[in-house]
């Protein structure tokens, strides 16, 4: 049974350019969510899609949008980019049998040079 | 003022001390709670859920006091295996609220 898996593992971009992070969620999961965790800190909410929606969302600019697919697997893209958008991205998935326990996937580790 | 509050250590014990971490949290419409751990450079993993009656996994216990909002776990006789952050986290509405994370480290 795959877990959550994400792609690309390690990406390095510069200011101003755009990136898109992709991320499966393990199999029987419908819910999708995004953290960004930042070196030294806990992960940080971006946001939720279920049913191909946005249901929910941190506290984060609108350069950073997400997408769900039919199929449950996610996008998230981060347009503009900063320096401060280096960290590393994780998803994590769930399912209406696992309410608030959310299986991480290894994440993505962006710099933006 | 963050939402989840727990002491960022480092932690430095030897090999079978005991240790005790910390959490308070201020949403008082937070609705469950976990530690979760997170090996360097890995992805966070649930360790345990955190109920008001105290629940115990082998080596490990936690206890939540939700009337201060306070949260607990305590790591019995410690392996080297058990070095890692250990992140505090408060959930409402399938949403994980973070605490920046306490690096244990335990010494042979």
């Amino acid at each position: 049974d795959a877990g959550v898996t994400q792609s690309p593992t390690h990406l390095i971009k510069t200011r101003g350019q755009q990136v898109t992070l992709r991320c499966s969620p393990k199999s029987g999961h419908d819910t999708v969510s995004w953290y960004q965790q930042a070196l030294g800190q806990g992960p940080q909410f971006i946001f939720q899609y279920y049913e191909e929606e946005e249901r929910q969302r941190g506290n984060f600019p609108d350069r950073f949008s997400g997408h769900q697919f039919p199929n449950y697997s996610s996008e998230l893209n981060v347009n503009a980019l900063l320096l401060g958008d280096s960290a590393l991205y994780l998803c994590a998935s769930n399912g209406r049998a696992s309410y608030n326990e959310q299986f991480f996937g290894p994440g993505t580790r962006l710099t933006v040079l | 003022r963050k939402e989840v509050e727990q002491d960022p250590g480092p932690f430095n014990v030897p090999e079978g001390a005991t240790v005790a971490f910390n959490c308070t949290y201020s949403n008082s419409a937070s609705q469950s709670f976990f530690w979760y751990r997170q090996d360097c450079r890995k992805e966070p993993k649930l360790l345990m859920s955190v109920y008001s009656s105290g629940n115990e996994d082998g080596r490990f216990t936690a206890q939540l006091n939700r009337a201060s909002q306070y949260i607990s776990l305590l790591i019995r006789d410690s392996k080297l295996s058990d070095s890692a952050t250990y992140l505090c986290v408060v959930s409402r509405a399938q949403k994980l609220v973070f605490g920046q994370g306490t690096r244990l480290t335990i010494n042979p």
